[in-house]
């Protein structure tokens, strides 16, 4: 168990509708990050926020968007789905902003499945 | 920006050992970092290289060419648990710390 929660587990929804993932990083932790990952393309960061700020942006579809709140949870929205929008969401974190060699620890994921 | 190698699958006999190769090349290089993931679970931190040579941590070791962009990570006394994929990542570029992850090579451990 990294100490990162992530809720839901799983969720079902269909395409057009928008969804929100939610993240609790390890308790100290200030950067919390988002990656996606699917069968082929394989684990793609997609936003990071640092002590409620963005940091970097990766390969993140305009239709999601991500904040970060003053307790440090993130929510990851994702609007306008699309049957590829299907994958596992993960979330990250990490002590500070990603120095050298900051280790970052993942949550369990959510499994989400637009039909 | 970075392209990352791995090969995609090996299968290996429970109490062997393997090693499995990433290949990366990256604008700036500020180490480089393997997971293990097993299927539907989080990756899990395994090992960070900055330097070159080994890096022995109990049954897992990895290495760390930085002049051949070439690292590898190798398992000894394979178990079945050890069935997983392992990811190899390394920061984005020059001055980023975000990791772009390779597709992973997923190893199966077979009795």
């Amino acid at each position: 168990d990294s100490g990162v929660t992530q809720t839901p587990k799983h969720l079902i929804t269909a395409t057009g509708q928008r969804v929100t993932l939610r993240c609790s990083p390890r308790s100290g932790d200030l950067s919390v990050y988002w990656y996606q990952q699917s069968l082929d393309q394989g684990l793609q960061f997609l936003i990071q926020y640092y002590n409620g700020e963005e940091r970097a942006k990766g390969n993140i579809l305009e239709r999601f968007s991500a904040q970060q709140f003053p307790d440090l949870h993130s929510e990851l929205n994702l609007s306008s789905l699309e049957l590829g929008d299907s994958a596992l969401y993960f979330c990250a974190s990490s002590v500070t902003s990603g120095g050298p060699g900051e280790t970052q620890y993942f949550g369990p994921g959510t499994r989400l499945l637009v039909l | 920006g970075q392209n990352i190698d791995q090969p995609t699958e090996m299968t290996a006999t429970e109490g062997a050992i393997v090693q499995i190769n990433c290949t990366y090349q990256t604008s700036g290089f500020n180490g480089l970092f393997w997971y293990q993931q097993h299927a539907g679970e989080a990756p899990t931190f395994l090992s960070y290289n900055v330097l070159d040579g080994l890096e022995e941590k109990g049954r897992f070791s990895s290495f760390l060419s930085r002049s051949k962009g070439y690292s590898y990570l190798l398992l000894k006394e394979l178990q079945m648990k050890d069935s997983a994929s392992y990811l190899c990542a390394v920061p984005a570029g020059a001055g980023s710390y975000q990791l772009t992850f390779g597709k992973g090579t997923k190893l199966s451990v077979i009795p």
